[in-house]
């Protein structure tokens, strides 16, 4: 199975901050990776997908990159509506796979 | 608008079977692959299953293969899963969600238990 190492954890961040996850794919998995938002309580919302491409409605200050195995959702000028826990997810191959998370929480 | 709804949830005990369905409407259900995906307490986004737009294609995780079985009726713009020999750790708030989480439901608990 292809892992998914998210990295960190845990993102303490102040409001206006500019802040990165990053996700490294155990194989090649090429732009086959997808980012979500869940915040307490709620179902995932996609924000990114095809590592690169903003979901409808998704913020502008919302990007997604990628550098070789590793993957990187930013958000430029941190918000409070901003927190929540991200999870990144490859759908390359079966049995696809999710990130551990990131705990995005304010400082 | 889409929507997605899943019913069919509860306290189960182990070894007994249970069925989740998942209603959609606000798009045309048959022209989309769907899948499950699940969350146990406290814990992150686990994928458990995948059926193509015509149930042609099935994928499971391997935990779930042979006990698990994902299913659709496109008539009825409705995704199943049928989840036999069920386990402590299948406890899980259960998503349906449009093939690769474009869109999802809000979700049912199972609890497994005795």
């Amino acid at each position: 199975d292809i892992q998914m190492t998210q990295s960190p954890s845990s993102l303490p961040a102040s409001l206006g901050d500019r802040v990165t996850i990053t996700c490294r794919a155990s194989q090649d998995i090429g732009n086959y990776l997808r980012w979500f938002q869940q915040k307490p309580g709620k179902s995932p919302r996609l924000m990114i997908y095809g590592a690169t491409n903003l979901a409808n409605g998704v913020p502008s200050r919302f990007s997604g990159s990628r550098s070789g195995s590793d993957y990187s959702l930013t958000i430029n000028s941190l918000e409070s509506e901003d927190m929540a826990i991200y999870y990144c997810l490859q759908h390359n191959e079966y049995p696809w796979t999710f990130g551990g998370g990131t705990k995005l929480e304010l400082k | 608008e889409v929507q997605l709804v899943e019913s069919g949830g509860g306290l189960v005990q182990p070894g007994r079977s249970m069925k989740l369905s998942c209603a959609a409407s606000g798009f045309t259900f048959s022209n989309y692959g769907m899948a499950w995906v699940r969350q146990a307490p406290k814990k992150g986004l686990e994928w458990v299953a995948y059926i193509s737009y015509d149930g042609g294609s099935t994928y499971y995780r391997d935990p779930v293969k042979g006990r698990f079985t994902i299913s659709r009726d496109n008539a009825k713009s409705t995704l199943y899963l049928q989840m036999d020999s069920l386990r402590s750790e299948d406890t899980a708030t259960y998503y349906c969600t449009t093939g690769r989480g474009g869109y999802w439901g809000q979700g049912v608990m199972v609890t497994v238990s005795s």
